[in-house]
């Protein structure tokens, strides 16, 4: 157990819908990442937060959108979904978020139908 | 930019020895990590190199060499439940932040 907690496990929703995926880092870390994890692309780093502040930005499509709350946990939104956007989308934590380990959560599989 | 290889697959022998390699080109590099991730789980940290060398840590080690871009996670006495995928990462000191950069994995099957 890394320690991050991630919400839902699992979720199923329709193309075109919205949803919120959660994250809490572990207790003292103030860098959350998020990455999303499909068959064809591997591990893919969207966007990091820390202390509340946006810090770097990946791949991330302009339907997605993060955000870090004063009480440090992350989420991730995502909308006008399409089948692609099926994956395991991680989150991870560190305590500077500089070049240090990251604890990765358990994961979110969302699925699209 | 930034490039990783790692081989797709690898089979192995329980008891046996095995090393996966990975090659990198990155701009700034700052560190490679290998996490291990069994299907559908978390990745897990393994190990963390930025200089030159061998990182030893209980059944598992982790190589460096800046100057050729490379890195082998070397696996001792394999057991079943070290069949899973290996993942090199490295990071920049041009990124902001700590951001990972992952290869696409090494399936590792360990048999009896």
């Amino acid at each position: 157990d890394s320690g991050v907690t991630q919400t839902p496990k699992h979720l199923i929703t329709a193309t075109g819908q919205r949803v919120t995926l959660r994250c809490s880092p572990r207790s003292g870390d103030l860098s959350v990442y998020w990455y999303q994890q499909s068959l064809d692309q591997g591990l893919q780093f969207l966007i990091q937060y820390y202390n509340g502040e946006e810090r770097a930005k990946g791949n991330i499509l302009e339907r997605f959108s993060a955000q870090q709350f004063p009480d440090l946990h992350s989420e991730l939104n995502l909308s006008s979904l399409e089948l692609g956007d099926s994956a395991l989308y991680f989150c991870a934590s560190s305590a500077r978020g500089d070049t240090e380990t990251q604890y990765f959560g358990p994961g979110t599989r969302l699925l699209v139908l | 930019g930034q490039n990783i290889d790692q081989p797709t697959e690898m089979t192995a022998t329980e008891g046996a020895i095995v090393q996966i390699n990975c090659t990198y080109q990155t701009s700034g590099f700052n560190g490679l990590f290998w996490y291990q991730q069994h299907a559908g789980e978390a990745p897990t940290f393994l190990s963390y190199n930025v200089l030159d060398g061998l990182e030893e840590k209980g059944r598992f080690s982790s190589f460096l060499s800046r100057s050729k871009g490379y890195s082998y996670l070397l696996l001792k006495e394999l057991q079943m439940k070290d069949s899973a995928s290996y993942l090199c990462a490295v990071t920049s000191f041009y990124n902001q932040g700590g951001k990972l950069i992952f290869g696409q994995g090494t399936e590792l099957s360990v048999k009896p």
